[in-house]
């Protein structure tokens, strides 16, 4: 069964805290892992879309990495406008689904 | 560009009640999607469309049809609506071939079932 897992599930840093969200797969065929940022009672917004093991995007505060086996989304010197909640998705290989973590909720404190 | 539009934005339904939550989008996408957000639970798949003529059942397909009516229209139907589906749902497209392919999303359905 296809199955992304991220953590924590929640996050609190201070403002200028860098710290790094995990999301793990495990998948039959990884064709892309997207990254999304959601604010309350908003859609999801797209990030990133990583490809292959290596691969990095960077976007402002934001750095996302790809592995075999998982992607970090990396935060350097957050500020409070970069709370929201982080998701990410496998989208797979052949026949187009795409699956969707549970999402890490961070808050950056002033 | 209108992107993915859905509706409605906002529906109250009684228990046992059906409706059809509808999805158009307007940039040639191959793939289409449907899925529901409830607190704490992430984007869970309810039916994917690969292509036109199409659809597959994701992770919580009970209680749901889709009818992928043409390239540009992939609807969701409640046949009998549960107070377990309130939620809000949201619908998706995207096309593959690209070198930054992504997922467009709509604005969401927020659905209450009394």
């Amino acid at each position: 069964e296809d199955q992304v897992t991220q953590s924590p599930e929640a996050l609190r840093l201070q403002e200028g805290e860098s710290s790094s969200l995990n999301c793990s797969y495990t998948v039959s065929g990884l064709r892309g892992l997207f990254w999304y940022r959601q604010d309350p009672g908003k859609g999801p917004e797209f990030l990133f879309t990583l490809y292959s093991a290596g691969e990095e995007k960077e976007k402002e505060r934001l750095k996302a990495t790809l592995t075999k086996k998982e992607s970090f989304l990396h935060i350097t010197a957050p500020k409070p406008e970069d709370s929201a909640t982080y998701l990410c998705a496998a989208y797979l290989r052949g026949y187009q689904k795409v699956t969707f973590g549970t999402g890490t909720k961070l808050q950056v404190i002033p | 560009n209108a992107g993915v539009t859905q509706t409605p934005k906002f529906q109250v339904l009684k228990t046992g009640q059906s409706m059809t939550l509808q999805c158009a989008q307007d940039m040639n996408h191959n793939s289409m999607y449907w899925y529901r957000q409830d607190p704490g639970m992430g984007l869970r798949l309810i039916y994917y469309s690969a292509s036109e003529g199409t659809t597959d059942k994701g992770e919580v397909p009970n209680g749901y049809n889709v009818s992928r009516l043409n390239k540009r229209e992939f609807s969701l139907r409640l046949e009998s609506a549960a107070p377990s589906q309130t939620s809000v749902y949201f619908c998706a497209s995207t096309s593959t071939g690209s070198t930054n392919e992504k997922l467009f999303f709509g604005s969401g359905t927020q659905l209450s079932v009394l």
